[in-house]
């Protein structure tokens, strides 16, 4: 069975530093790895997905994730953090079998100070 | 840009009643899902629907849940008799047909049993 691990429930960054957010995960198969960013009382939005080749995967509002397979680990990076980063950051896997169903970690939330 | 939606955004229903919650998926996709997230818990998956049946669903998705594509367009979600544990939000997502199927999620409904 998969699983996800999302270090740290609560990140905060002063505007302009670096956001790091910790994602390991746990596969008996290659994973699909996806980080989605949730806005206040707005749906799940696709930041960045990890399938095959280039371990460095570039995402959408300057996020980025590195698939580092030796420690089954996928953070998700952004040199500069933007008041509007503010929301809830959720790291999901999915086996590269037929299964599709996503296995969520439990979500980190990201505030970012003035 | 396509978009999953979803009605209502918020239903509200007594302990005992059903509730069908409504999803319009992206038209090209041909997977379709159910997930749902209480209250300060992870994103759960519920079922997963393609070709006019389902793929695959979890432990969560007992007797009480069904799904249904009743046209071209809707997807629904019922829950036949609603206990207070269904108080949830619940999301729809889709995916195309190849590649790592990225999941596209709706916005969310808010259920509150009461």
């Amino acid at each position: 069975a998969q699983s996800v691990t999302q270090l740290g429930s609560h990140v905060s960054v002063s505007e302009g530093a670096l956001v790091l957010l910790r994602c390991n995960y746990s596969s008996s198969v290659p994973p699909y790895l996806f980080w989605y960013v949730q806005y206040p009382n707005q749906g799940l939005q696709l930041l960045l997905k990890y399938t095959t080749g280039a371990t460095l995967v570039k995402g959408i509002n300057g996020f980025e994730a590195e698939f580092k397979k030796s420690e089954t680990s996928f953070h998700l990076t952004k040199p500069s953090a933007h008041m509007s980063d503010a929301a809830e950051y959720f790291c999901a896997v999915r086996t590269s079998g037929s299964a599709r169903q996503l296995t969520f970690g439990s979500g980190t939330q990201l505030t970012v100070l003035p | 840009e396509p978009e999953v939606t979803q009605t209502p955004s918020h239903q509200v229903t007594q302990m005992g009643q059903e509730v069908i919650l409504r999803c319009v998926p992206i038209s090209n996709h041909l997977y379709f899902y159910w997930y749902r997230q209480i209250l300060g818990q992870k994103v759960e998956f519920l079922v997963s629907f393609y070709n006019n049946e389902i793929s695959e669903k979890s432990e969560i998705f007992d007797d009480q849940f069904s799904v249904e594509r009743p046209d071209g367009s809707n997807f629904t979600l019922k829950i036949r008799s609603t206990k207070l544990e269904d108080s949830a939000m619940y999301f729809c997502a889709s995916s195309t047909g190849t590649g790592p199927y990225e999941q596209y999620f709706g916005p969310g409904t808010r259920l509150t049993v009461t």
